[in-house]
């Protein structure tokens, strides 16, 4: 079946510095997609979400981009603190039935 | 506001029993939907529900799962006979609206541990 996968499972990344976390999704007919942050013992967490006809989107610290020729998604993170240590899940959908990647732990180094 | 609840957080069951989790949604939310996490992996789809009505089960497992959003109280998956393999975060998530334009995905609960021994 489709399914959405992460290039990368595990992240460090320097307190202060940007982190970027990939995604690769395979089901052309998607066309919402949405960034979650799960932190130990919690629930998913909505970051941002985009949908097919945009190609980069922005919020408060963190930017989606979404190359759809590629079926690539990246979530940026700007100057990144502590409190952003979690693992970090894409998803996409053409329904209410969201489909997951595995997941990238990002760490961050003090 | 409190969002989504479900309970207990943590449930304890030995192999042979069943076990029940509950799910209410956010005030206003008429759309529920279940997913089950294994360790250090993503979320699964289970079902959609709205109330009294199951409109995506295409997630469950055949035998011994059922989920249920009655007209009154939160949905409920039941997982009868649990085995090890069963064992896993589950988690319950909640929508204003159907899918289209301006749906802006779920608000998640916190999930439900379930340890089977």
């Amino acid at each position: 079946g489709e399914s959405v996968g992460l290039h990368l499972p595990t992240l460090s990344v320097q307190e202060g510095d940007n982190s970027i976390i990939n995604c690769a999704y395979s089901n052309s007919a998607s066309d919402y997609f949405i960034w979650y942050k799960q932190e130990s013992g919690k629930g998913p967490q909505f970051i941002i979400d985009i949908r097919s006809n945009m190609d980069k989107r922005q919020g408060q610290r963190v930017t989606v981009l979404l190359n759809k020729t590629v079926k690539h998604l990246s979530l940026q993170i700007a100057a990144t603190q502590p409190g952003d240590s979690a693992v970090y899940f894409c998803a996409e959908t053409a329904s209410e039935k969201l489909t997951f990647g595995t997941g990238t732990r990002l760490t961050i180094i003090p | 506001n409190a969002g989504v609840m479900q309970n207990p957080r943590h449930l304890v069951r030995r192999r042979g029993q069943e076990a029940r989790l509950r799910c209410s949604p956010m005030k206003g939310h008429s759309h529920v939907y279940w997913y089950r996490q294994l360790p250090e992996e993503g979320l699964k789809f289970m079902v959609y529900l709205q109330k009294e009505n199951i409109i995506d089960e295409s997630g469950m497992p055949k035998e011994r799962f059922s989920a249920e959003f009655p007209k009154e109280g939160p949905s409920i998956l039941r997982i009868q006979q649990v085995v090890r393999g069963d064992s896993a975060a589950y988690f319950c998530a909640s929508s204003p609206s159907v899918f289209g334009q301006g749906w802006n995905g779920y608000t998640f609960g916190s999930g439900t541990r379930l340890t089977v021994v």
